[in-house]
């Protein structure tokens, strides 16, 4: 069974500095890749993806992740975070074919302080 | 932009009352799914839906549970008979075939008491 493990539960950090969130994931096959974000009060949205090709993928408002198949890892990362990316961040990861449930992991509280 | 859709947005019910979760996938999908998240918990997997039929259920997904497409649009998660367990937050997810993005909804933020 497919497993995904996030090692940060809470992230506090100032604006402008870096940010980088750990993900490992466990599947013997091939798998497809995504963070996704939850801002307070809504819905699920999509930061990015990895599907095949270029491991260093990058997405939506300076997100940008690199799976590294060696580690079994899709690290998130921003360069200079901001107070509206304050959020809880999700790791996920979906076996490529077939029925394809997402599992999610168990996701990072990111606090980012003005 | 076509977007999966949630009603109702929030639900209170009482411990045994039976509910209905609503949802309308993206028009053109065919893979549908239900995730809950208990609050402060991980986004856990209920179950897959293709070609009206279950795909894959969770152990989570017992017999109190079922889903329903019962027209071309919607698509439902019954709760037969609630328990206080049950208060959590549900969202709907949808995909194209042979695609793995998912498509999720706001949710339902069911409340159980």
């Amino acid at each position: 069974a497919q497993s995904v493990s996030q090692h940060n539960h809470h992230v506090i950090l100032s604006e402008a500095a870096s940010l980088e969130l750990g993900c490992n994931y466990s599947y013997g096959g091939t798998v497809n890749l995504f963070w996704y974000v939850q801002y307070p009060g809504q819905h699920l949205q999509l930061l990015l993806k990895y599907f095949s090709g270029d491991p260093l993928v990058k997405g939506i408002k300076g997100f940008e992740a690199e799976f590294i198949k060696s580690k079994f890892s899709f690290n998130l990362r921003k360069p200079s975070v901001q107070w509206s990316d304050t959020a809880e961040y999700f790791c996920a990861v979906v076996n490529s074919g077939g029925y394809q449930k997402v599992t999610f992991g168990t996701g990072t509280k990111l606090q980012v302080i003005p | 932009e076509p977007e999966v859709t949630q009603t109702p947005s929030h639900q209170v019910t009482q411990m045994g009352q039976e509910v209905i979760l609503r949802c309308v996938p993206i028009s053109n999908h065919l893979y549908f799914y239900w995730y809950r998240q208990i609050l402060g918990q991980k986004v856990e997997f209920l179950v897959s839906f293709y070609n009206n039929e279950i795909s894959e259920k969770s152990e989570i997904f017992d017999d109190q549970f079922s889903v329903e497409r019962p027209d071309g649009s919607n698509f439902t998660l019954k709760i037969r008979s609630t328990k206080l367990e049950d208060s959590a937050m549900y969202f709907c997810a949808s995909h194209l075939a042979g695609v793995s993005e998912q498509f999720f909804g706001p949710g339902t933020r069911l409340t159980v008491l």
